[in-house]
């Protein structure tokens, strides 16, 4: 069965401090990788999402994220946080498989709190 | 647009009572909704996937007579939480599919206490 862990569990960070969540997988086979935003008291939004092509993707809101294949990783960075980016960030995998299409393995979550 | 709703957001019932769930996508039609459940501090975990017009599936571990889920048109799937007890308490949250496994949409979750 494949897993997807995030390192840290809660991050703590100034404004403008560079962020980058760690995302690991255990899945060999191809695989869709998204991380999804759960601002307080919302739902989860998409912030960005890989399937092919160009490992580094751009997100929403200055995110961007960088597939590597040899490490099944899939790390999450912004260069300068914001206040408003206080949420809690999910990592989360789909196996493109047959019957695992759409269904998403969601990581623990990490809590970011940017401190003004 | 693709937004999707949940309703109730938050209900408390007695134990052994049932309690419904509605996950509606208010533009876009989906034919697939999943249903997750969230308890505090933890990740999100899938229960079941809903397919409009035939029977939803469930993950290992999930009882299908307790959780049932009926996806009834292309914009409405249901779930039942039957004969409640204090340990379904949980955050119950769908998501709906509007590009066949590419976009998935989150409702914004209810919270279930069971007393």
């Amino acid at each position: 069965a494949q897993s997807v862990s995030q390192h840290n569990h809660h991050v703590i960070l100034s404004e403008a401090a560079s962020l980058e969540l760690g995302c690991n997988y255990s899945y060999g086979g191809t695989v869709n990788l998204f991380w999804y935003v759960q601002y307080p008291g919302q739902h989860l939004q998409l912030l960005l999402k890989y399937f092919s092509g160009d490992p580094l993707v751009k997100g929403i809101k200055g995110f961007e994220a960088e597939f590597i294949k040899s490490k099944f990783s899939f790390n999450l960075r912004k260069p300068s946080v914001q206040w408003s980016d206080t949420a809690e960030y999910f990592c989360a995998v789909n196996a493109q498989t047959t019957d695992s299409w759409g269904k998403l393995q969601f990581g623990a979550g990490t809590q970011v709190v940017v401190t003004p | 647009g693709a937004v999707v709703s949940q309703h109730p957001s938050r209900v408390i019932c007695k134990s052994g009572t049932s309690v419904k769930i509605e996950c509606r996508s208010l533009d876009f039609q989906a034919t697939t909704m999943f249903w997750y459940r969230q308890f505090p501090k933890q990740s999100l975990m899938l229960m079941a996937t809903s397919n409009e017009g035939s029977k939803a599936t469930y993950e290992q571990g999930v009882e299908k007579d307790k959780f049932l889920i009926n996806h009834a048109s292309l914009t409405l799937s249901t779930l039942t939480v039957t004969s409640a007890h204090p340990e379904d308490s949980s955050f119950y949250i769908c998501s709906a599919d509007r590009r066949q496994g590419y976009e998935q949409y989150f409702g914004p979750g209810t919270r279930l206490t069971v007393t």
